[in-house]
């Protein structure tokens, strides 16, 4: 069974800090990787999708990488901002088309 | 409209009650999921559909959950005979295609059940 697992659960930085969220899985054999930003009472917002045959994905002020056969990836933020402050969650696609989630990262970043 | 829409935004219901929870995905998307969000469990699948089937209803957690898509748009989860534990928010998520999609996210109905 695939586990996705999330580090820090917390965080919280001053504005203008470069930061990385951690996230592992067990099972290697993902078609992708996402990443997904929460807001409290809202939906998932896409960030990311890593195929799994590709290494990395930049989008403006983040960069997300993969590295399959260790089953872990990372999602870098550069120059944080009070904007940022969300949930951040990680999800892989397995077989059938299904999301297996982590428990995600609560970021904070004061102003 | 340009995204996915879920309606009631938030429902409260008595124990025992059942409910119907409906998702509008965004028009042309093929592939509809249902997940659900509760504290201590994360988010969980329950279902998906490619067009009106559903190739895999194994997440859902009963036989009290059942769902439907009709037309290949708007689709209905209900859940019949509510429990406490049934107590969640529950997304609605649809795609252009079935695998290797982003998936774009409604903002979800809270059911709370008393």
């Amino acid at each position: 069974k695939q586990e996705v697992t999330q580090i820090p659960a917390a965080l919280s930085v001053p504005e203008g800090e470069n930061l990385v969220l951690n996230c592992s899985f067990t099972d290697s054999a993902i078609y992708n990787l996402q990443w997904f930003r929460q807001d409290p009472g809202k939906g998932l917002t896409s960030l990311l999708l890593i195929q799994s045959s590709q290494r990395e994905q930049t989008s403006g002020r983040l960069n997300a990488s993969l590295d399959k056969s260790s089953g872990r990836s990372t999602l870098y933020i550069a120059a944080s901002q009070p904007g940022d402050s969300a949930t951040y969650l990680c999800a892989v696609e397995t077989s059938g088309s299904r999301l297996t989630f982590g428990e995600g990262t609560q970021l904070t970043v004061n102003p | 409209g340009a995204g996915v829409s879920q309606s009631p935004s938030n429902k409260v219901t008595e124990k025992g009650k059942d409910v119907e929870l409906r998702c509008d995905p965004i028009s042309g998307h093929t592939a509809l999921y249902w997940y659900r969000q509760s504290l201590g469990q994360g988010l969980e699948f329950l279902i998906y559909f490619q067009g009106n089937s559903a190739p895999d209803k194994s997440g859902l957690p009963s036989d009290r959950f059942s769902a439907e898509r009709t037309g290949g748009s708007v689709s209905t989860l209900t859940i019949q005979r509510t429990q406490q534990e049934d107590s969640a928010v529950y997304l609605c998520a649809s795609s252009l295609g079935w695998g290797n999609q982003p998936q774009h996210f409604g903002d979800g109905t809270r059911l709370s059940i008393l």
